[in-house]
């Protein structure tokens, strides 16, 4: 299975700052069927960026996804009040689907 | 839009089986697929298999297999996961979350989770 190793572990910002996070996988990831979710404690992840850089519905343009084969990375322009939280990849190449251990993006 | 609302907390003794159920809606429900996942406490996700919601075939992955079962009732259109034979390390949020035919490991709706804890 794919292995996937998320860095850094914590990524401790202020608002307003650019949050950059770096998901890298342990063999290429199939027609970059790579996602990120955000979860917040106690809640649901919620699906950010699927196909490696689209978009998922109502998302705002401040995230992006960026990367092909083998390293991915993960942009929030300019962080928002509501946008710390942990940020988790995900490869949907080959089953069995895998996941990074997350990014904590905290203030 | 797409719903799934996930049954309550459980708490299990060790060897012990435990049964979550997802309730879809605002979609048909025939039409795409239930991924079941799990998360140990400060832990990532870990995927379990796969139910096709209509034809009920499924897919396990392999760590679970001859331990879980998957069913779908079309009726109510819910989606139900069965755990046997439960370890403390089975303590964790279960999840349901759905998938369409395009991309079969894509979840892009997700239950509010299930906590099942395995304690004596």
């Amino acid at each position: 299975e794919i292995v996937l190793t998320q860095s850094p572990g914590t990524l401790s910002l202020s608002p307003g700052k650019r949050a950059t996070l770096s998901c890298r996988a342990s063999q290429s990831v199939t027609s970059n069927y790579l996602a990120w979710y955000q979860q917040k404690p106690g809640q649901a992840p919620r699906l950010i960026i699927y196909g490696a850089s689209t978009r998922a519905t109502g998302i705002p343009d401040r995230f992006s996804g960026s990367g092909s084969g083998t390293d991915f990375t993960l942009t929030i322009s300019r962080l928002e009040p509501e946008d710390f939280a942990v940020y988790s990849c995900q490869q949907y190449g080959i089953s069995p689907p895998t996941f990074g251990q997350g990014t904590k993006v905290e203030i | 839009q797409v719903q799934l609302v996930q049954s309550g907390t459980e708490v299990k003794k060790p060897g012990a089986s435990v049964k979550v159920s997802c309730k879809a809606s605002g979609y048909t429900y025939t039409r795409d697929g239930i991924s079941w996942l799990r998360q140990a406490p400060g832990q990532g996700l870990e995927w379990m298999g796969w139910i096709s919601a209509n034809s009920g075939n499924t897919n396990y992955a392999q760590k679970f297999q001859g331990r879980v079962t998957m069913t779908t009732d079309t009726s109510t259109s819910t989606a139900y996961m069965e755990l046997r034979s439960l370890r403390s390390d089975d303590t964790a949020v279960y999840y349901c979350a759905h998938f369409s035919g395009t991309y079969q490991h894509l979840f892009d709706y997700w239950g509010q989770g299930t906590l099942v804890t395995v304690s004596s």
